[in-house]
């Protein structure tokens, strides 16, 4: 079935330096979402990229759609201690349900 | 404003015992509504959506089922519970017709011993 691969899955940083996560599916996507999931939370969106070729950004973090809506990145520039968890893609096939990656988890030391 | 409820937040129950989780959605008519495992250091599996009052979509067949029998609730059951039936299960909501982005309930930690 169609899968959509996240690396790495995890990522250990100091405070200060980027970060990246990629995301790969086997088929093309109509969109795909990024969500955030803190320690011990639940997982809370943060964008949806619908466009071949899209860009998003909101504040230090920037999203990209490849081309072929078969891959996407979730940059984070300098990061900070707020933005440790888990980052998962999540794409969506036409349809209803979302397929999830395992998720990125990033820890940053200060 | 929208919120969705679950319970409980955590769970342990022995092997070959019955499961039921319950989760609401205020706020909405007529959501999308999801449930997701996920297992220690795992990502997200979907177990069960539904469109609708009765309409149960199964995505992984194994000793779970989910009923919705009201607008705005959803329900994951288990008639046997299996040690690999741990883990933390997750209920989400969307809005209808043009699914956008999921909403996420605070979840419940199940351990099965």
């Amino acid at each position: 079935g169609q899968q959509v691969m996240q690396i790495p899955q995890y990522q250990h940083v100091q405070e200060g330096e980027d970060f990246t996560t990629y995301c790969n599916s086997s088929t093309t996507l109509s969109n795909i979402q990024w969500y955030k999931q803190r320690p011990g939370g639940h997982p809370v969106f943060l964008i949806q990229l619908v466009k071949s070729g899209e860009v998003k950004k909101q504040k230090r973090l920037t999203f990209q759609f490849g081309e072929a809506k078969k891959n996407s990145s979730l940059h984070i520039t300098a990061t900070q201690t707020t933005d440790v968890g888990t980052y998962f893609c999540a794409g969506r096939r036409g349809g209803t349900a979302l397929i999830f990656g395992k998720g990125t988890t990033l820890s940053v030391s200060s | 404003s929208q919120t969705i409820h679950q319970w409980p937040a955590t769970l342990v129950q022995p092997v070959g015992s019955p499961l039921s989780l319950e989760c609401t959605v205020e706020g909405t008519s007529n959501p999308n509504l999801y449930w997701y495992r996920q297992a220690a250091g795992r990502g997200l599996q979907l177990l069960f959506y539904s469109v609708g009052i009765g309409q149960i979509s199964s995505e992984v067949p194994q000793n779970l089922s989910a009923s919705r029998p009201q607008d705005r609730q959803f329900i994951l059951s288990s008639k046997k519970l299996l040690l690999s039936d741990s883990g933390f299960y997750l209920c989400a909501w969307s809005v209808a017709g043009d699914p956008y982005e999921q909403y996420f309930g605070p979840g419940t930690r199940l351990t099965v011993t």
